[in-house]
């Protein structure tokens, strides 16, 4: 079972560059989550997805936008990349019972370094 | 502001040692305590605590929490290599609107030597 699939796995942006990471899940789980994870600073939410065509913004939003246009994708899109942006980004997904018990299926992440 | 401390930030032991890794919190309107073991990549699920004094166990791991005194341990014993990870503590508190937001520790760099 592939679970959920992030692409690309790596990848090196200057600033300014657009770049667009995709978030796979064949789970049929409803709810998506993008979180970044920094050196010293935890995992922390960017933004989250409730169901097909809803997205929310987390704790960290600012420089992101995301597309929840179907179930199994969730992407997560960087228009003018900074080297705040710098880090590791993981999706995540849940079932909807998964959301309340805090049981999440994470990605293998993403590695994104922005110069 | 919500806040998760998970200690110690690393821990080298031995095969067969036991270890005791913490978690307190500070958050609003607490729901539950999740236990999240990252190998070098993904995290994965270990244990969600709701209750105070309940022990969740699995294999060797095990995990407790004491809403009191706001906080959590997990304790693995008979340590193997392949305990070797990053673990990752959460608390789920509501985000507003209805739904609920994790809010993760910096985890604890556990290192188990041969």
């Amino acid at each position: 079972n592939a679970g959920v699939t992030q692409t690309p796995k790596f990848r090196v942006l200057k600033t300014g560059q657009s770049m667009t990471l995709l978030c796979a899940q064949d789970m049929n789980h409803e709810y998506m989550y993008w979180y970044r994870q920094d050196p010293g600073m935890g995992l922390r939410l960017i933004h989250y997805s409730v169901g097909e065509g809803t997205t929310a913004k987390g704790e960290v939003p600012d420089g992101y936008n995301v597309s929840r246009l179907k179930k199994q994708n969730f992407l997560l899109g960087l228009e003018s990349a900074a080297p705040s942006q710098t880090s590791v980004y993981f999706c995540a997904s849940s079932s909807e019972a998964g959301a309340n018990t805090g049981e999440l299926f994470f990605g293998e992440g993403s590695r994104l370094t922005v110069l | 502001e919500d806040k998760v401390v998970q200690s110690p930030l690393s821990l080298v032991v031995h095969e067969g040692d036991t270890v005791t890794l913490n978690c307190s919190y500070e958050v609003t309107n607490f729901r539950s305590l999740l236990w999240y073991k990252q190998e070098k990549k993904a995290p994965t699920f270990l244990f969600m605590l709701t209750s105070s004094g309940i022990e969740k166990k699995s294999g060797r791991l095990s995990s407790i929490l004491d809403k009191k005194e706001l906080f959590s341990i997990l304790n693995i014993t008979a340590t193997q290599t392949g305990d070797s990870a990053v673990y990752l503590c959460a608390v789920e508190a509501p985000r507003g609107g209805g739904s609920e937001k994790l809010v993760f520790g910096k985890g604890t760099k556990l290192t188990v030597n041969p």
